[in-house]
């Protein structure tokens, strides 16, 4: 069974301009988190799609950020425009049911904003 | 608030045990987890708790305790292979929204 493939794994960008992650979970899993980790900081939720639905995003930071999940298969997160705070790795995880039990992560997205 | 503490750094010998401490105070509670996560890689599931008491799976162990608040991990016949940061999480409710640590940097030596 493949895993949880998040790409890039890495990006670095300049202040101001746009990037897209992207984040297929394994096939059939209907939950889809996205997580991100700041440099010395707790890996914090940012939102929780159940199929092409937004079940929960009270994580997301501001406006800026934007995820989109077509179809209930793979997901995209856009930041747009980046700020330097919003350097980090971005994580995503998918689960067959909710409730945190049989979650399986990505290896994330390293996202350096210059 | 929200708040899971957990010790920054931990060194331990090769063939010893080593326990992780996690203590939560979270609004709402439906489990907790430990996680493993080498550098550069995916969280890997370790262990999940919601009753209170001992969950043993071949060299981990993790122990509960809702009313203290309180959990632990431990690792026994410790292997280099074991040096990774360890992940303390909780999930608050029933959508699988966790709250984690800052997580436990592990070194194991020779």
């Amino acid at each position: 069974e493949a895993g949880v493939t998040q790409f890039p794994s890495h990006s670095v960008i300049e202040k101001g301009q746009t990037v897209t992650l992207r984040c297929d979970p394994i096939s059939g899993h209907d939950n889809l988190y996205w997580y991100r980790r700041v440099m010395g900081k707790e890996i914090k939720f940012l939102l929780h799609f159940v199929k092409e639905s937004k079940q929960d995003e009270s994580g997301m930071p501001n406006n800026r950020f934007l995820a989109e999940r077509t179809g209930g298969t793979y997901s995209t997160l856009k930041v747009q425009p980046a700020e330097l705070e919003d350097s980090g790795v971005y994580f995503c995880a998918s689960s067959q049911v909710a409730g945190g039990y049989g979650y399986t992560f990505g290896s994330g997205t390293r996202l350096t904003v210059v | 608030g929200q708040n899971i503490d957990q010790p920054t750094e931990m060194t331990a010998t090769e063939g010893a045990i080593v326990q992780i401490n996690c203590t939560y105070q979270t609004s709402g509670f439906n489990g907790l987890f430990w996680y493993q996560q080498h550098a550069g890689e995916a969280p890997t599931f370790l262990s999940y708790n919601v009753l209170d008491g001992l969950e043993e799976k071949g060299r981990f162990s993790s122990f509960l305790s809702r009313s203290k608040g309180y959990s632990y991990l431990l690792l026994k016949e410790l292997q280099m292979k074991d040096s990774a940061s360890y992940l303390c999480a909780v999930n608050r409710g029933s959508q699988g929204n966790l709250i984690f640590g800052k997580g436990t940097k592990l070194s194991v030596k020779p």
